[in-house]
């Protein structure tokens, strides 16, 4: 995904609501995707990873999907809370071509209300 | 926490300075990435460094360069500083032989 300047899409969710998070990456060619959580002040925090020979991959509370096919990536969280509230990064990268560089998406503001 | 530390936390320099950022990885990585990133952005690969040497580079000009210490600890210099230098800076540590790239807080950099 490219930069899309300040203004981050958001996502409003109620507390213990599901959550979705949608990317679309960029390069037919990345095998590695990860997602990560960036609260305010800190560096980015690794949620959940999956290799493009998987199309679904679950972690407590979390689930990745990947679909190849539309170069689509989706973070979902289970029964969210208050401290889910973030920045998500979503970040691609080259099955060793590309020495780990990761590619990030332009970011979703995740905001939970009680 | 992921156990990879950066110092300093904050810093504030004037344009045309130097800077020099640190980085300690996590015990046992032997990888280090840096990233900048601007407000309101997705971090941007600056380079890679793997066992001490530079190991991939991003669209970053010359005057951001960098170290890798035996001890894989990890240090990014930047010349003759910009105001558009003013970033977020993270580094992020990783093993050889695996993707998952664990960051750092950060260097909060404001150049004035």
């Amino acid at each position: 995904g490219e930069s899309v300047g300040l203004h981050l899409p958001t996502l409003s969710v109620q507390e213990g609501d599901n959550s979705i998070i949608n990317c679309a990456y960029s390069n037919s060619a990345s095998d590695y995707f990860i997602w990560y959580k960036q609260e305010s002040g800190k560096g980015p925090q690794f949620i959940i990873d999956i290799r493009s020979n998987m199309d679904k991959r679950q972690g407590q509370r979390v689930t990745v999907l990947l679909n190849k096919t539309v170069k689509h990536l989706s973070l979902q969280i289970a029964a969210t809370q208050p401290g889910d509230s973030a920045v998500y990064f979503c970040a691609e990268s080259g099955f060793r071509d590309s020495w780990g560089k990761l590619q990030f998406g332009a970011g979703t503001q995740v905001v939970v209300t009680p | 926490e992921t156990g990879v530390t950066q110092s300093p936390t904050h810093l504030i320099k004037t344009r045309g300075q130097q800077v020099t950022l640190r980085c300690s990885s996590q015990s046992g990585h032997n990888t280090v990435s840096w990233y900048q990133q601007a407000l309101g952005q997705g971090p941007q690969f600056i380079f890679q460094y793997y066992r001490e040497e530079e190991n991939g580079r991003g669209n970053f000009p010359p005057r951001f360069s960098g170290l890798q210490f035996p001890n894989y600890s990890s240090e990014l210099n930047v010349n003759a500083l910009e105001l558009d230098d003013s970033a977020l800076y993270l580094c992020a540590s990783s093993s050889d032989g695996t993707d998952t790239q664990y960051f750092g807080p950060g260097t909060r950099l404001t150049v004035l």
